[in-house]
């Protein structure tokens, strides 16, 4: 596709239950990033992927959360038994290569009820 | 503490006007600085990236500078447009991957 693309855009969910987030990067990007921006807040770094391997998860907040990413390209986030806390706009990049410029998807708004 | 510190938080400028926004970090060692733009429910997008050695690197209206020496950036918007309305974000990157630290932004409102 032309740019890295996220799904859902939105996502209610009630405080407990299971999300999953997906991202569809830049084909032929290999590395691939996600990022989590609360309201007001820096965006924080959470995960990095290089081909299908996760060289760097320090930013992962907890054992609840967890990415993978398959075949080189779709990666998916998942969240488990969910918190209000985890509220926030979910965002994925890619580039073509780790230190090369990081081209952003639109995001996904996890709300926790 | 966020090792990168972004002044203003927000500002407000006339439509054609010049402005400046601020961006301190400390993180070392050094690799590249970028500025972002990220309107509203959008994801950023890159504006400009420099190097230790660049000073200075422009981008249509948009003017980043880089002291490397005193880790200060800034950032210039020239005759601003309504549509430069945005969270203008600055991103050092240090890590031997290129991870990014991010600062928490500066809004800036363009009215008419």
């Amino acid at each position: 596709g032309a740019g890295v693309s996220q799904s859902p855009s939105n996502k209610v969910t009630e405080k407990g239950k299971d999300v999953e987030l997906r991202c569809d990067p830049i084909s032929g990007h290999t590395a691939l990033y996600w990022y989590r921006q609360s309201l007001g807040q820096g965006l924080e770094f959470l995960i990095y992927f290089q081909g299908n391997s996760a060289p760097d998860k320090s930013g992962l907040p907890s054992d609840r959360f967890s990415a993978e990413r398959t075949g080189g390209s779709v990666s998916t986030l998942t969240i488990q038994r969910t918190q209000q806390e985890d509220s926030a706009v979910y965002l994925c990049a890619s580039s073509r290569e780790a230190k090369n410029i990081q081209y952003f998807g639109a995001g996904t708004r996890l709300s926790v009820l | 503490k966020n090792q990168v510190e972004q002044s203003p938080q927000s500002l407000i400028i006339l439509e054609g006007k010049n402005c400046t926004l601020q961006c301190n970090y400390t993180v070392s060692p050094f690799s590249n600085l970028r500025w972002y733009k990220q309107d509203t429910g959008r994801g950023p997008v890159s504006l400009t990236i420099m190097t230790f050695s660049e000073n200075t690197k422009s981008n249509g209206r948009y003017t980043a500078t880089l002291d490397a020496d005193t880790k200060q950036s800034s950032l210039h918007i020239t005759a601003s447009q309504l549509s430069d309305s945005a969270s203008y974000i600055c991103v050092v990157s240090a890590d031997s991957w290129g991870k990014l630290q991010f600062g928490a932004g500066t809004q800036v409102v363009v009215t008419p």
